[in-house]
């Protein structure tokens, strides 16, 4: 069965960096592009990034763009998403998602979740 | 803002029937397929709908989805007090080059 388990979230204070992954299985990882998306304390879903299934391509919510950068690693069923200059509205639950293919934006399974804390 | 609009809220009683909308544009629902989800309280998002009106393994035929020009609707029907959960719709807008999400809709079972 798919999984995906996200980990890496904890407290930060702001304009710290941290690094979020998200071990993948039960699927083949190269083939789909892996979104991240996020969610506030009591707010609705905000995506924030996706990368192709080699990691060629990436696109960045502007909220994030050049503050978090996602990559992977095909070799290890992992998707990461490095975070810097954090800021307080970073804030979330941080989701990895798979999609059904390559930006179709349909997200077919998600991970738990990891929470991610900005605070001084 | 989010850039799919639904209502924050709607409610109907068990065994009854409801809807959900979401209002895009012509760069995002009017151009590619919308899924639908459904989170409970307390848990990650779960995919009931997708390609606008297919239903994933497992999910019943309680749920369906269709697609207008640039809106989507989500409809329920025989609500049961375990549908109470937020929904939302996404899609990928072509001209942001994002995935977009819906503000979230809270379903009450009266």
């Amino acid at each position: 069965q798919v999984q995906l388990v996200e980990s890496g979230g904890g407290v930060v204070q702001p304009g710290r960096s941290l690094r979020l992954s998200c071990a993948a299985s039960g699927f083949t990882f190269n083939s789909y592009g892996i979104h991240w998306v996020r969610q506030a304390p009591g707010k609705g879903l905000e995506w924030v990034a996706i990368i192709s299934y080699d990691g060629s391509s990436k696109y960045y919510a502007d909220s994030v763009k050049g503050r978090f950068t996602i990559s992977r690693d095909n070799s290890k069923n992992t998707l990461y998403l490095q975070m810097n200059s954090l800021r307080a509205e970073d804030a979330a639950v941080y989701y990895c998602a798979k999609d059904l293919a390559y930006r179709s934006g349909q997200l077919d399974y998600w991970g738990q979740g990891t929470l991610v804390t900005v605070s001084s | 803002q989010s850039v799919l609009t639904q209502p924050p809220s709607v409610s109907a009683a068990p065994g009854q029937k409801v809807t959900i909308s979401c209002s895009g544009s012509s760069s995002n629902i009017g151009k590619n397929y919308v899924s639908w989800y459904q989170q409970l309280p307390g848990t990650a998002p779960k995919l009931l709908i997708y390609d606008n009106n297919k239903r994933p393994s497992g999910i019943p035929d309680r749920f369906s989805g269709s697609k207008s020009g640039t809106s989507a609707t989500l409809g329920i029907t025989g609500l049961q007090t375990g549908d109470e959960a937020d929904y939302y719709c996404g899609t990928w807008d072509s001209s942001l080059n994002s995935g977009v999400f819906g503000g979230g809709t809270k379903l009450t079972v009266l």
